[in-house]
């Protein structure tokens, strides 16, 4: 089965510095991943997405995420962070068709970001 | 959340009551979720529907059903049978045909047992 794992519960990083939220995945054949963040009380909104081509992605609000086959990672990252940044972000992974499943998305647990003036 | 609704925002159940969580969608997506988000868990799939008239279970699927009749909506109903339904469900639509289209999510409904 396809999965991600998001190793770190929480990230603090100081308003201004680059920040890494760390994403690794597990699946069979080509993997589709994506990135969401959460602010309190509200839905998931999507960030970016790894399809196919090149390995670094740029999405919404300034970031962008680096997909690295041999490691089987997509860490989302950001030069510069903002205080309003701050919120829950979820990496996700689906399966690619023609798989059954291809419609099924496979969420990790998420990490809190806070982002410190 | 631009084009899901969820409906009410804020739920409140008697134990042994049913209860039904609306999601209305108006992007013309194929497919519909549902999710339920507990603290330092993450999102986990109840249920899911890539057409009309046809739904698959999740992965916690018991004490939940669903029924998709319309394109553009998908009911959940929490039934007296799930046992810790305490939670804030979110529902969530794509496009289904290409392999790349990411998900939609509504604005969530907390649902608080009491």
């Amino acid at each position: 089965a396809q999965s991600v794992a998001q190793p770190e519960d929480q990230v603090n990083v100081a308003e201004g510095n680059p920040l890494t939220v760390k994403c690794t995945y597990s699946v069979s054949g080509n993997p589709y991943l994506f990135w969401y963040v959460q602010y309190p009380n509200r839905g998931l909104q999507f960030l970016l997405k790894y399809i196919t081509g090149d390995n670094l992605v740029k999405g919404s609000y300034g970031f962008e995420a680096e997909f690295n086959k041999s490691q089987t990672s997509f860490h989302l990252k950001k030069p510069s962070a903002l205080v309003s940044d701050s919120a829950l972000y979820f990496c996700a992974v689906r399966d690619p068709p023609p798989l059954y499943n291809f419609n099924k998305f496979y969420f990790g647990s998420g990490t809190k970001l806070n982002v410190k003036p | 959340d631009g084009g899901i609704t969820q409906s009410p925002k804020y739920l409140f159940r008697k134990e042994g009551q049913n209860v039904t969580l609306s999601c209305e969608q108006n992007l013309n997506h194929d497919a519909m979720y549902w999710y339920r988000q507990d603290p330092g868990q993450g999102l986990r799939l109840i249920y899911y529907s890539q057409i009309v008239n046809d739904f698959q279970k999740g992965d916690i699927a018991e004490g939940y059903s669903v029924s998709r009749e319309k394109k553009e909506s998908f009911p959940l109903t929490v039934t007296s049978a799930q046992k810790n339904p305490t939670a804030f469900y979110l529902c969530a639509s794509r496009q289904a045909g290409t392999g790349d289209n990411e998900q939609f999510f509504g604005p969530g409904t907390r649902l608080t047992v009491l």
